[in-house]
């Protein structure tokens, strides 16, 4: 089975600066037959499902805000917030998706220094 | 809208079963791939069982491989979690969510419902 790593565990960040989350696999995630890494991220608000914020690693999900950038590829991911705002206290986790159920990363919390 | 809506947990003694349902609104339900994705207290996100878009393949995590039943009823637009054996480790709230491609499924969950819960207590 994929294991899935985040760091930090959490992390408080001044309003309006750069936020960066990062998220390692124990194997790799892209699928060379199409080019894509099977790596998604969640942010998750307390009392609240978890919301769809980045899949295929990088494709920002309709409606999510373009401070929320995601990147890497193979075994190694960061998820980047470019000017933390107030709304995004929350936890995050990665999950990739090359295995069937996928594998969540414990989770990273990100909250207002 | 598209809408997931979980039913069936509840306070339950160890050893026993339960059933639980996510009944889905506002797409074509027997077109996509279902997940079901637990969180114990305090706890992060736990894949648990995963099934294609007609019902033919399922897949489980290893720790529930032999006590959990995943399966739907396209005709009803219901998907189900059948959990025997109950331990304490089972607690958690229950979510079923959508696989976010179309038939082929992947592409993370994009439509979660708001979860049942599960407390598995004597």
């Amino acid at each position: 089975d994929i294991v899935v790593t985040q760091s930090p565990d959490s992390l408080a960040v001044s309003l309006g600066e750069r936020a960066t989350i990062n998220c390692k696999s124990s194997q790799t995630v892209f699928f060379s037959s199409n080019n894509k890494n099977y790596l998604a991220w969640y942010q998750q608000k307390p009392g609240q499902p978890p919301n769809l914020l980045i899949s295929w690693a990088s494709t920002r999900e309709p409606g999510v805000p373009d401070r929320f950038s995601g990147s890497g590829s193979g075994t190694d991911f960061t998820l980047t917030i470019s000017s933390l705002q107030a709304e995004d206290v929350a936890i995050y986790y990665c999950q990739e998706y090359f295995d069937t159920p996928g594998t969540f990363g414990q989770g990273t919390k990100v909250e207002i220094k | 809208q598209v809408r997931l809506v979980e039913s069936g947990g509840g306070v339950v003694q160890p050893g026993t079963s339960l059933r639980l349902s996510c009944e889905a609104s506002g797409f074509t339900f027997s077109t996509y791939g279902m997940n079901w994705v637990r969180q114990a207290p305090g706890k992060g996100l736990e894949g648990v069982a995963s099934i294609w878009y007609d019902g033919s393949t399922q897949y489980y995590t290893y720790s529930v491989k032999d006590r959990f039943t995943i399966s739907r009823d396209n005709s009803k637009n219901i998907l189900y979690l059948q959990i025997n054996s109950l331990r304490a480790e089972d607690t958690a709230v229950y979510y079923c969510a959508r696989d976010q491609m179309l038939w082929s499924g992947g592409g993370g969950m994009d439509v979660w419902g708001q979860g049942t819960t599960v407390t598995v207590s004597s």
